[in-house]
């Protein structure tokens, strides 16, 4: 298994709460990416980095930010959580842009009450 | 996104038989991806296509990237009840700046 850890896996939290979810990898890829998964719409890419400090946004980015200070370590925040934001969010990884080979997470629930 | 339309949207069946998913989208990909998620886990890579009319086998699975690079089917022979997951087609082409395009799933269940 590649090594991807999340947490927390699970949390429920309150509507205008701050959240961060954590993504750690022991890979080395330099790309991290976010998903969040919900019934009747698959997986949807929030975002994206290809490198420390850099970037960019996905399909479904409006309310969430990231941030990458180390290779090992992709940061998700909502700054003030809604409840359309109650969703299953997936870290993943790879170490090519352009093959489509990603290594996910176990995923971490969100409820925003 | 670029939508994938995924099909069927679930499928029952018994073991032992034979199982035959699809993938279209309206737009031409460079790289065709099947992917499978079980209950409470990430989703795991089965077989990735990089090239039009390319067919690749993973054990019992078996999948197409379609001529027109608008397409791809999966196969699963002689299903066994490890089987069980829902299955993921994912497209992926530069216009999307490389993100993966994910259909919206086919749920597979296999009765012993």
């Amino acid at each position: 298994d590649a090594g991807i850890t999340q947490s927390p896996r699970h949390k429920v939290t309150e509507t205008g709460t701050p959240v961060t979810l954590r993504c750690h990898q022991t890979e080395n890829h330099r790309y991290m990416y976010w998903y969040r998964q919900d019934p009747g719409h698959g997986l949807r890419l929030i975002h994206y980095s290809y490198g420390v400090k850099d970037t960019d946004k996905g399909e479904v980015s409006d309310g969430y930010s990231v941030s990458r200070s180390k290779t090992e370590d992709f940061l998700l925040t909502l700054e003030s959580a809604t409840s359309s934001q109650t969703s299953v969010y997936f870290c993943a990884i790879s170490d090519s842009l352009n093959t489509g080979e990603l290594f996910f997470g176990e995923g971490s629930r969100l409820t925003v009450l | 996104g670029q939508q994938l339309n995924q099909s069927p949207q679930s499928m029952f069946i018994q073991e032992g038989e034979d199982v035959s998913m699809n993938c279209t989208s309206s737009s031409i990909f460079n790289t065709w991806l099947w992917y499978k998620q079980e209950p409470g886990e990430g989703p795991v890579l089965l077989i990735a296509l990089y090239k039009a009319g390319e067919l690749t086998s993973n054990g019992r699975l078996t999948a197409q990237f379609g001529i027109t690079r608008k397409d791809s089917f999966l196969n699963i022979s002689a299903s066994i009840p490890s089987d069980v997951g829902i299955y993921f087609c994912a497209g992926q082409n530069s216009n999307s700046g490389y993100a993966l395009n994910f259909g919206k799933g086919t749920s597979l269940l296999v009765t012993p």
